[in-house]
């Protein structure tokens, strides 16, 4: 069985601050690493698509780090905003994206 | 495009009453995928479509549960009967074919409460 673990459970920081979560996975047959970000009432949306090991992406003030090898992931957020306030998701396929196995997510809340 | 529609956006229903929900995926995706989201356990795939036939139930909890796929345009997820343990937010997605980065794409959930 899969294991996808995501740290921490939840985080309140202040307007301004940066922060960073941890996505933790099976680091054997390695596939692709996922990040979601999700509103509650809304469609949880794609962030990123990371398959490589050293892989680097960026989104605006949002990155993310990929280590196949020791299995972990990380997500930036630079200088917080109340509206990236949601709940961020990664997800681990060792198959292709059919079978994406979510961590349970870190809450972050951004207060003004 | 419109993304993936759900229906309904809420439900509340009494414990053995049979639930219906409904998606209609992006057109063109030929992936259909339906997930549950629960405090405890995070996002679960229950089951997903290739070219609307199912390829992987295994994530189905039991005989209660049934996912049908009619058409490219429309699939439903049944509960029946209902317990209150179902209650959960039922996701929707899609997606295009097998390539290296595609990812999925995921409707506003339907909020299933049983009582």
């Amino acid at each position: 069985i899969l294991n996808v673990e995501q740290s921490p459970q939840s985080l309140h920081v202040q307007e301004g601050d940066s922060t960073n979560f941890t996505c933790s996975f099976p680091s054997s047959n390695f596939y692709a690493l996922h990040w979601y970000r999700w509103e509650t009432a809304k469609s949880p949306e794609a962030l990123f698509v990371m398959t490589l090991n050293g892989d680097e992406k960026k989104k605006g003030r949002i990155s993310a780090t990929l280590n196949t090898k020791e299995g972990y992931s990380y997500l930036y957020i630079k200088g917080s905003q109340p509206e990236d306030s949601a709940t961020y998701l990664c997800a681990f396929s060792d198959t292709g994206f059919q079978k994406l196995v979510f961590g349970t997510g870190t809450r972050l809340l951004v207060s003004p | 495009d419109a993304g993936v529609i759900q229906s309904p956006r809420h439900e509340v229903t009494e414990m053995g009453q049979e639930v219906t929900l409904r998606c209609k995926p992006i057109s063109g995706h030929d992936y259909l995928f339906w997930y549950r989201q629960t405090m405890m356990r995070g996002l679960e795939l229950l089951i997903y479509f290739n070219n609307n036939v199912p390829i992987d139930d295994s994530g189905m909890p039991e005989d209660r549960f049934s996912a049908k796929m009619p058409n490219a345009s429309f699939s439903t997820l049944k509960i029946q009967p209902s317990e209150p343990r179902d209650s959960a937010v039922y996701f929707c997605a899609s997606s295009l074919g097998i390539v290296s980065g595609n990812t999925i794409y995921f409707g506003e959930g339907s909020w299933l409460t049983v009582v």
